[in-house]
């Protein structure tokens, strides 16, 4: 089964120290991998996505994840972060394989919570 | 980039009555939709795929008589709680994917959320 654990439901991190979101993952064959993060009361924006090639990829407001596939790990990074990157953050994947009905559906996990302190 | 508008962003309704929610693909045609509910500081569950001109694939324990899903367009899919109760009351997100095989490695797209409170 295809399956994503995100294992902090809550992430604390000081204005300027770099922060870490934590995302492994659980699928069969090679996974197409996204972050999301999610402001209160709104859906969710993209972030930046793993499909092949680089295993560190950029993505949206200074953000950065790197996969490492004997790990089987997609953890978020930035190297300093802000008070406005408060938020939840959600790890998703995406199944290469067409499975019927699950054809194109992201996995979730189930978030985790940064808050930034200034 | 594509913008997904879901409307309504908040509802107050009362017990017993029915509530529709709109789900628009404002820039793109989306073949498939994917509605989620999400529980307070919960991840998102999915409760139905929608693929225009065909029936939604509801997810096990998603009462489909209740929430009923219809996707008559490539730009438009509604959810619409019946009889809603309390117990409904929760936050819908909408998402929408363009035409499935060209897209895989692309992010689905997102609407804002609709908040229902059934009171």
């Amino acid at each position: 089964a295809q399956s994503v654990a995100q294992p902090e439901d809550q992430v604390n991190v000081a204005e300027g120290n770099p922060l870490t979101v934590k995302c492994t993952y659980s699928v069969s064959g090679n996974p197409y991998l996204f972050w999301y993060v999610q402001y209160p009361n709104r859906g969710l924006q993209f972030l930046l996505k793993y499909i092949t090639g680089d295993n560190l990829v950029k993505g949206s407001y200074g953000f950065e994840a790197e996969f490492n596939k004997s790990q089987t790990s997609f953890h978020l990074k930035k190297p300093s972060a802000l008070v406005s990157d408060s938020a939840l953050y959600f790890c998703a994947v995406r199944d290469r394989v067409d499975r019927g009905s699950t054809l194109g559906r992201l996995y979730f996990g189930r978030g985790t919570q940064l808050t930034v302190w200034p | 980039g594509a913008v997904v508008s879901q409307h309504p962003s908040r509802v107050i309704c009362k017990s017993g009555t029915s509530v529709k929610i709109e789900c628009r693909s404002l820039d793109f045609q989306a073949t498939t939709m994917f509605w989620y509910r999400q529980f307070p500081k919960k991840s998102l569950m999915l409760m139905a795929t929608s693929n225009e001109g065909s029936k939604a694939t509801y997810e096990q324990g998603v009462e489909k008589d209740k929430f009923l899903i219809n996707h008559a367009s490539l730009t438009l899919s509604t959810l619409t709680v019946t009889s809603a109760h309390p117990e409904d009351s929760s936050f819908y997100i909408c998402s929408a994917s363009e035409h499935l095989l060209s897209s895989y490695n692309s992010p689905l797209h997102f609407g804002n959320g609709t908040r229902l409170t059934v009171t």
